[in-house]
């Protein structure tokens, strides 16, 4: 079945630091989405991708949809400590029934002590 | 407008019993659906309700998950009997045609 492999699993972040994760695939998605879950919250649409090569911003934040349909990642610039959460990656294959999303691992964002 | 809701935010059940986890989508939302994070691995798809009709059940574990939507409005997931295994937070989504689905806050089960 269709699986994305998220990395890096966790990171400690230092307020002021650019950050970035990522996601890959075997398999080609029709969308990539970058969802943020605060602790005791729901995942919360942050970036969403629907073309190759497409490149999107949100505030500081910047995601891309992989030239190969099988790749996306996120970068967030200049961290700040509101910036802690679990980020996932997700996609929808173009096999999929609905909007049935495929998740990544996520990606725990701590603050470095 | 109110999000999607979730009751209970918190379960502890005991190996064999039952538990109902509700949902109640954003109102006038078609498409509802129910996923779940075990053991802090990925967030997998369970079904999805197109008003009350089960469109998509492939991700459902197994038969002692039973989900309905009853009139299409809110929807419950019932476990029974629940196995150590079923431990995990349950999030149930809900999306207005092919628009972004928006999530619940999640109901964490606990099975010991």
């Amino acid at each position: 079945g269709q699986q994305l492999n998220q990395s890096p699993q966790s990171m400690f972040i230092q307020e002021g630091e650019d950050v970035s994760m990522n996601c890959t695939s075997s398999s080609i998605f029709n969308t990539w989405l970058w969802y943020k879950q605060d602790p005791g919250e729901g995942p919360v649409l942050l970036i969403a991708l629907y073309k190759a090569g497409e490149l999107t911003s949100n505030g500081r934040l910047t995601a891309q949809f992989g030239i190969t349909r099988k790749d996306s990642f996120l970068n967030i610039s200049a961290s700040i400590p509101s910036d802690v959460g679990i980020y996932f990656c997700a996609g929808l294959h173009p096999e999929a029934a609905g909007n049935k999303l495929t998740f990544g691992g996520g990606t725990r964002v701590l603050v470095k002590p | 407008e109110a999000g999607v809701t979730q009751f209970p935010s918190h379960s502890v059940i005991e190996k064999g019993q039952t538990v109902t986890l509700r949902c109640d989508p954003i109102s006038g939302h078609d498409n509802l659906y129910w996923y779940r994070r075990v053991m802090g691995k990925e967030i997998k798809f369970l079904l999805h309700f197109v008003k009350e009709s089960k469109q998509d059940e492939s991700g459902m574990p197994n038969n002692r998950f039973l989900a309905e939507r009853t009139g299409g409005t809110y929807s419950t997931l019932k476990v029974q009997p629940a196995e150590l295994e079923d431990s995990g937070v349950y999030f149930c989504a809900s999306s207005q045609g092919w628009d972004e689905a928006f999530f619940g806050q999640g109901t964490r089960l606990t099975v010991v």
